[in-house]
């Protein structure tokens, strides 16, 4: 199993730019999250799917963060406009209702300037 | 809200022992351990259940009071290999997102 997929690793773009974070689930696993990493706040949940349904949108930060899961196998996390305050770690994680254990894939360092 | 890790960070000697503690002040489901070494993503190491049983696996291991909502992590005759920061992640209800903890991070020194 290849694991938790993401991509890209590092990402640097400027301030106002659009940024695409893309995260391959392992495959049977019907839940999928999605949470940012930073000194400050630690690891904060953004959102969390199950069968590609968004369940828990809380933690999205604004109306610049949108996720999508259009399949069982594909997810994106849009940024747009991005701001210096974005700047993280974004992690997706997947897991099944048999292992409830979460699988994180290896997350997308994203620096904005 | 955040569980809360006690301590924050804890420098041990290869062969000492450890504890890490995890409350929170809401009705806990589940409680899930991470272990994320630096420039990694975090590992899952155990997931303890409402009702359900201490568990453990070789030299780490961990409980769940439910009456005091907190969860405790050992690790035993510790390892270099156990270096890192530990994260607990709690769910409430039938939820089946975390919320994480500010971790702890562990230092095992030869």
């Amino acid at each position: 199993d290849a694991g938790v997929i993401q991509s890209p690793r590092h990402e640097v773009t400027e301030m106002g730019q659009e940024v695409t974070l893309r995260c391959k689930p392992i495959s049977g696993h019907n839940s999928l999250f999605w949470y940012r990493q930073t000194m400050m706040r630690g690891l904060e949940l953004l959102i969390y799917f199950n069968n590609n349904v968004p369940i828990d949108d809380s933690g999205m930060p604004e109306d610049r963060f949108s996720a999508k899961m259009p399949n069982a196998s594909f997810s994106t996390l849009k940024i747009q406009p991005s701001e210096p305050r974005d700047s993280a770690v974004y992690f997706c994680a997947s897991s099944s209702e048999m292992n409830y254990g979460y699988t994180f894939g290896s997350g997308t360092r994203l620096t904005v300037v | 809200q955040q569980p809360v890790q006690s301590p924050q960070a804890v420098i041990l000697r290869e062969g000492e022992d450890a504890v890490i503690n995890c409350s929170s002040s809401k009705a806990l489901y589940s409680v899930h351990w991470y272990r994320q070494k630096h420039g990694e993503a975090p590992v899952f190491l155990m997931i303890l259940l409402k009702g359900g049983e201490q568990k453990g696996h070789e030299k780490i291991s961990a409980s769940f009071n439910e009456k005091k909502q907190q969860s405790s992590l050992y690790l035993t005759a510790s390892q270099l290999s156990y270096s890192g920061t530990y994260f607990c992640g709690a769910s409430s209800g039938s939820a089946r997102q975390l919320t994480f903890g500010s971790g702890t991070q562990l230092t095992v020194l030869p």
